[in-house]
């Protein structure tokens, strides 16, 4: 079954950093893009990060310098490390699979970051 | 604000027809670039409605059809369930180098 599941979401002080991970089963990784999409409470999606199966990444300008995504290929496992927290961070973090259309195909179920004091 | 414009909310009675519009700009919609559709039903991850304009994924109703046409593009559902009801985003991918999401819409079914 092709599934992602997402962990390392908790409850952080600003300033502070958290890593994410997403367990992929059913396909590989890196032979994927693979992106992170997060949703602050009550609100829409917004794009955060990609990367290329060929190892290239991009990252929304809002957390451009902060956040860091990476994945392990022995893993199976993409990872967002998240820097610098803000309370604006505060999201479900949602690791998707990117199909060529550019459309997200496959979804965790999400891990929330909570950025507060 | 998200950089495609969908209205905050639709609705519409059981068995009737509803639009949503996305409207982006000549760096994304009107670049060219494909336009996509997922629904959020509360408390769950997004799922992938449309995508490519038009096409649905495997096990998607074909009460749902996608269209796209110059700077827009739609979503419509025929024949509305209760189950339908749920937040709906339209996204595409920008010249920026980035993936873009419309703000969401919200359908109520009545």
């Amino acid at each position: 079954e092709v599934q992602l599941v997402e962990s390392g979401g908790g409850l952080v002080q600003p300033g502070g950093s958290l890593r994410l991970s997403c367990a992929a089963s059913g396909f590989t990784v890196s032979s994927n893009y693979m992106s992170w999409v997060r949703q602050a409470p009550g609100k829409g999606l917004e794009w955060v990060s990609v990367i290329y199966s060929g190892g290239s990444t991009y990252y929304a300008d809002s957390v451009k310098g902060r956040f860091t995504i990476s994945r392990d290929n022995s893993k199976n496992t993409l990872y967002l490390q998240m820097n610098s927290l803000r309370a604006e961070d505060t999201a479900v973090y949602y690791c998707a699979r990117v199909l060529l259309h550019r459309a997200f195909d496959i979804w965790g179920q999400g891990t929330m970051v909570t950025v507060s004091s | 604000q998200s950089v495609l414009t969908q209205p905050p909310s639709v609705s519409g009675a059981p068995g009737q027809r509803v639009t949503i519009s996305c409207t982006g700009s000549s760096s994304n919609i009107g670049a060219g670039y494909d336009v996509h559709w997922y629904q959020q039903l509360p408390g769950t991850a997004p799922k992938l409605l449309i995508y490519g304009n038009s096409n649905r994924p495997s096990g998607v109703p074909d009460r749902f059809s996608g269209s796209k046409s110059g700077t827009s593009a739609s979503l419509a559902i025929t024949g509305l369930q209760a189950e339908d009801e749920a937040d709906y985003y339209c996204q595409s991918y920008d010249s920026s180098l980035s993936w873009v999401f419309g703000g969401g819409t919200k359908l109520t079914v009545l």
